[in-house]
């Protein structure tokens, strides 16, 4: 049984630039969350999907938006990135809201430089 | 605000040695997370505590979850060198229509000889 594919797993922008981050769930599972890890915030959520839908976002800026496919596939966007956008983003599926259980994808690196 | 603290930051054990995990969050929640994840790695789910009074336990861990007294334990027994990790838990104020996972800080656990 696949896992929680993201891509790509590592990314070094430029500050201003943007980035689009891919998530592929688990093959049923309809919800997909993103959090942000970085060393002086720890893990952070950033919003959940399920059905299309945003049904849940974090205390992130505006820059930080996201979308989700027909089939689940999510994508999340960072535009105007800055320096402190470096971290690791990983995405988490479950089967339905709520979990329970989430399962994490390896994650994207990315670093703005 | 959901508030989820872990301690301790940074443990350093010899192996063999048992030891404790403790975190405590401040909201009520029935479900709670553990999560393993090493040096750049992704999140590895460890457990999974949806009720008050939960205990699972998996080879030299086991977790439990004290709903009233807001706190979970994750005890580690005779540490091996294989544990070294850093170790999160995780609470989850779901309600079914919503996801979110509010980590602690993360205890970075050094297993040594």
């Amino acid at each position: 049984k696949a896992g929680v594919t993201q891509t790509p797993r590592y990314l070094i922008k430029t500050r201003g630039q943007q980035v689009t981050l891919s998530c592929s769930p688990i093959s049923g599972h309809r919800s997909v969350s993103w959090y942000q890890q970085t060393p002086g915030q720890g893990l952070q959520f950033l919003f959940e999907y399920f059905s299309e839908t945003q049904r849940n976002k974090g205390n992130f800026p505006g820059r930080f938006s996201g979308r989700q496919f027909s089939n689940s596939r999510s994508e999340m966007n960072v535009s105007t990135l800055e320096l402190g956008d470096s971290a690791l983003y990983l995405c988490a599926s479950s089967w339905k809201q709520g979990g329970p259980g989430y399962t994490f994808g390896s994650g994207t690196r990315l670093t703005v430089v | 605000e959901l508030k989820v603290e872990q301690n301790p930051l940074f443990l350093s054990m010899q192996e063999g040695k048992n030891y404790t995990i403790y975190c405590n969050y401040s909201t009520t929640s029935d479900r709670l997370y553990w999560y393993r994840q090493d040096p750049g790695k992704s999140l590895e789910s460890l457990f999974v505590l949806l009720s008050n009074g939960a205990v699972k336990q998996e080879g030299r861990l086991m977790a439990s979850l004290d709903t009233k007294a807001r706190l979970s334990t994750l005890h580690i027994t005779a540490a091996v060198h294989d544990l070294s990790a850093t170790y999160f838990c995780a609470v989850d104020i779901s309600d079914g229509t919503a996801s979110k996972l509010t980590f602690g800080t993360g205890t970075r656990l050094q297993v040594t000889l």
